[in-house]
This record gives structure tokens, C-alpha cells and sequence, in this order.
């Protein structure tokens, strides 16, 4: 069964500080892998998308990894600002499927 | 580019009534649309997918006497809640895809439904 992993639950961080996102997948084959941000009572945003051969891709203050061979992304948000409070997605979408799997995502607080 | 609004952005009905939720394509045509429903602290849980001018495909699971679902035109899809009860009080979120990039989904803000 396709799965998407992502810890930890909820963070809460001061503003200006950077934080680190983590997603394990067990999707396979892999086709790319999405970062969403959603806002509380809004739809999500994509952030960034990786294919099998990127291994890092930036989207101004948010870098995401990709280790294609452990399965696993993560997403870091450098020099945080209280609008980057969200729910960050995890989402995975497999070879020859149309339809993505969704992690729980990460609620991050970032406080002044 | 590639916007899609939801009407309305919440709503309370009472349980047994029905409750219509509008997603537009704002400046593409969708052939395809994508329903949502995500209860607090989850995950977004596909409902159906939505193609133009056919009828929808439902995920395991999802009654499709209870969410009709409609998309008349290429910028147009509807869900319809039937005889709504508390249960049903959810976040539903649409997305839609372009015909020239069938990787990305865009997504609608969501609609909040309670149902009292």
C-alpha cells in the first residue's frame, strides 16, 4: 500500500529561525514528489515538485531534498516568518497513476 | 495563471438538507476535476474525479447516491451533498487540472460545511 510519511506532526518555532520538514514515502515506482503549504481554512499551494533525478529544488526561503534511493524529502524553511504558519504537504504520485498520495502534513507555528 | 474558486467558502445547513458546492476553473478549461474532503488534522481523502461531460469516478468507500457529483462544462464541476447529516461536516476541496499539464492539480480554497 502507497504511503507518505511525514514527521513530526506539529512544530513550533520562533521567528527568524530555520526548521527542517521530513517525508518518507513507500510509493513505487515513483514518478515526482510535491511540497504543498496550506494556510488554515484555504487550499493547498504547491511549493515545490521533484522528479526521480532532482535531488534539491528551492522555491526562495524553502528548499526540498529528495533521496529517491531512501525514499525520503524533506522541506527547510530558512529565517522562518510568522506568515509561514501552515500545514506543510507531503504529496507522492506514482508512476502511471494519476492520483497523488497525500501525507498528513506538518502543522508548523512559527511565533514572534 | 491557473485559478480555481469555490462557492461558497462555508456553509451550515441542517441534517437532511442538501448542499450544493460550485468549483470553477477561473482562466483554463479543466477536463478534469478532483474532490477533496479533509477532516481536521488529516489528510486531503479523494473523493471522486470529475471529467467533463461524463459521469464521475468514486474512490472505494464514497456513495455516490449521497455526493453527486456534476461538471456540465469544461470549466464547471459541482458536488452535491444529499440529505446531509453531522458526519458529513467536513472541509471539501477541489482541484483541477490542465489539459497541457497533467502533473500539477490546482487547487480551490475549500469550502467548510457544517451541518447542524
Amino acid at each position: 500500500k502507497n504511503q507518505v510519511e511525514q514527521s513530526p506532526q506539529s512544530l513550533i518555532i520562533l521567528e527568524g529561525k530555520n526548521c527542517t520538514l521530513q517525508c518518507n514515502y513507500t510509493v513505487s515506482p515513483f514518478s515526482n514528489l510535491r511540497w504543498y503549504k496550506q494556510d488554515t481554512g484555504r487550499g493547498p499551494v504547491s511549493l515545490t515538485i521533484m522528479t526521480f533525478s532532482e535531488n534539491t529544488k528551492s522555491n526562495g526561503r524553502y528548499t526540498a531534498t529528495l533521496d529517491a534511493d531512501t525514499k525520503q524529502s524533506s522541506l527547510h524553511i530558512t529565517a522562518s516568518q510568522l506568515s509561514d504558519s501552515a500545514s506543510y504537504i507531503c504529496v507522492v504520485r506514482g508512476r502511471g497513476s494519476y492520483i497523488p498520495t497525500f501525507g498528513r502534513g506538518t502543522s508548523l507555528i512559527v511565533h514572534p | 495563471g491557473a485559478v480555481v474558486s469555490q462557492h461558497p467558502s462555508r456553509v451550515i445547513c441542517k441534517s437532511g438538507t442538501s448542499v450544493k458546492i460550485e468549483c470553477r476553473s477561473l482562466d483554463f478549461q479543466a477536463t478534469t476535476m478532483f474532490w477533496y474532503r479533509q477532516f481536521p488534522k488529516q489528510s486531503l481523502m479523494l473523493m471522486a474525479t470529475s471529467n467533463e461531460g461524463s459521469k464521475a469516478t468514486y474512490e472505494q468507500g464514497v456513495e455516490k447516491d449521497k455526493f453527486l457529483i456534476n461538471h456540465a462544462s469544461l470549466t464547471l464541476s459541482t458536488l452535491t451533498v444529499t440529505s446531509a447529516h453531522p458526519e458529513d461536516s467536513s472541509f471539501y476541496i477541489c482541484s483541477a487540472r490542465t489539459p497541457e499539464d497533467q502533473e500539477t492539480q490546482y487547487f480551490g480554497p475549500g469550502t467548510r460545511l457544517l451541518v447542524l
